[in-house]
């Protein structure tokens, strides 16, 4: 069955430094792959897509992901976080074929000053 | 957000009530979704809508209905057969091709009186 696991579901770390939010993905097929991010009582915010090409994705606000097909993981990266970063992040996949997207289950990401 | 506007904000329901939940967009883009969120289980698709007089169940459709008699508006029925309805429901949208990521909504926080 196609999935998408984001194995962690909180990560913390001290503002100024990089951070990673991983995300793994099962699939028949190639993926397109999407991380979003989510604050407090509000709607899911696209920040990057991988469709095909480079395998280094960057995106709004200072987010890159790596696409590792031999790993088949999509990890969000930021060289250097922000107490403002603290949010949710959610990774998605629309598989080739497919007609709707699957969501992992989310990662709350907590920067401290 | 964006071009999506999601109403109310917020929402109580007392027992064998139906509600309904209204999501208009002003974005021109075909297709609809709702979604349900809850605590550490992501995001699931309640349904969706590709054109207007059409809609399709996603993973988690009993308990609710939707109608889509313009390209604008998809509101999303609660009724009393949904047993657990208390969640934060996502209004969607995505243009004609699946490629370009989510437009989401603020989100309507419903709660069981």
């Amino acid at each position: 069955a196609q999935s998408v696991a984001q194995p962690e579901d909180q990560v913390n770390v001290a503002e100024g430094n990089p951070l990673t939010v991983k995300c793994t993905y099962s699939v028949s097929g190639n993926p397109y792959l999407f991380w979003y991010v989510q604050y407090p009582n509000r709607g899911l915010q696209f920040l990057l897509k991988y469709i095909t090409g480079d395998n280094l994705v960057k995106g709004s606000y200072g987010f890159e992901a790596e696409f590792n097909k031999s790993q088949t993981s999509f990890h969000l990266k930021k060289p250097s976080a922000l107490v403002s970063d603290s949010a949710l992040y959610f990774c998605a996949g629309l598989y080739t074929g497919g007609f709707k997207t699957i969501f992992g289950a989310g990662t709350r990401l907590f920067v401290k000053a | 957000d964006g071009g999506i506007t999601q109403s109310p904000k917020y929402l109580f329901r007392k027992e064998g009530q139906n509600v309904t939940l209204s999501c208009e967009q002003n974005l021109n883009h075909d297709a609809m979704y709702w979604y349900r969120q809850d605590p550490g289980q992501g995001l699931r698709l309640i349904y969706y809508s590709q054109i207007v007089n059409d809609f399709q169940k996603g993973d988690i459709a009993e308990g609710y209905s939707v109608s889509r008699e313009k390209k604008e508006s998809f509101p999303l029925t609660v009724t009393s057969a949904q047993k657990n309805p208390t969640a934060f429901y996502l209004c969607a949208t995505l243009p004609g091709g699946d490629l370009y990521g989510y437009t989401f909504g603020s989100g309507t926080r419903l709660t069981v009186v």
